[in-house]
């Protein structure tokens, strides 16, 4: 097992336009997290899924943002009508439920121009 | 909520000397405590981690923390620094089902 991968690792988009990344996470691993990072700071939480199911949503993802994790394998998040506010690293995690350890893909950094 | 504190933004130290970054954390609960670090336009990478148990926990390279309940606080020290620990590091509190709620993150420079 590779981990867990992101793609792409880096996107630009001009303001306005949708852009939509990719999460595969470590094969066994049930719960799937993304995180945003913005320059010179800790990650924040944006949303995370056991399989299938999205439990918990931060209000940093505002209606723009939508994320889903159709069959419980990878995720996608989608960000809609960009801003340039909205970039920074995108971060996805994975873990076991019953697990202590989440492991983070390289993420990808997107640039709304 | 819960939330974490690192107190230095920037650490800026000689190669082969000692280290310490600081983590406060707040929290009504038990704990769980984490380091991570990450490299240049990488992911992060676990470090180590306080879940219960000896209230000091070690790395594979070298590094050590020490969960103080009393002082909430869960340090990260190196007695001897190498270039290649030049990173950013940060502390991070499980809230919940296993969500992270991190520091703003040390900078460690190590300058030869």
């Amino acid at each position: 097992d590779t981990g867990v991968s992101q793609n792409p690792r880096h996107k630009i988009t001009k303001r306005g336009q949708n852009v939509t990344f990719r999460c595969d996470p470590i094969s066994e691993h049930n719960r799937l997290y993304w995180y945003r990072q913005t320059l010179g700071q800790g990650p924040e939480f944006l949303t995370y899924f056991q399989n299938e199911a999205q439990l918990e949503k931060s209000r940093l993802l505002s209606d723009r943002f939508s994320a889903e994790r159709p069959k419980g394998s990878f995720s996608t998040l989608e960000i809609q009508r960009t801003e340039q506010g909205d970039s920074a690293m995108y971060l996805c995690a994975s873990s076991l439920a019953l697990g202590d350890e989440a492991f983070f893909g390289q993420g990808t950094r997107l640039t709304v121009v | 909520a819960q939330s974490v504190t690192q107190l230095d933004s920037q650490v800026p130290v000689f190669e082969e000397a000692p280290v310490e970054l600081r983590c406060n954390y707040s929290s009504s609960v038990s704990v769980y405590l984490f380091w991570y670090v990450q490299y240049p336009n990488q992911g992060l990478q676990l470090l180590l981690k306080y879940l219960s148990g000896s209230t000091l926990v070690e790395s594979i390279n070298g590094f050590e923390a020490e969960f103080n309940k009393s002082q909430t606080s869960f340090h990260l020290r190196k007695p001897s620094v190498h270039i290649s620990d030049t990173a950013e590091y940060f502390c991070a509190v499980r809230q919940g089902a296993q969500k992270l709620v991190f520091g703003q993150g040390t900078r460690l420079t190590i300058n030869p």
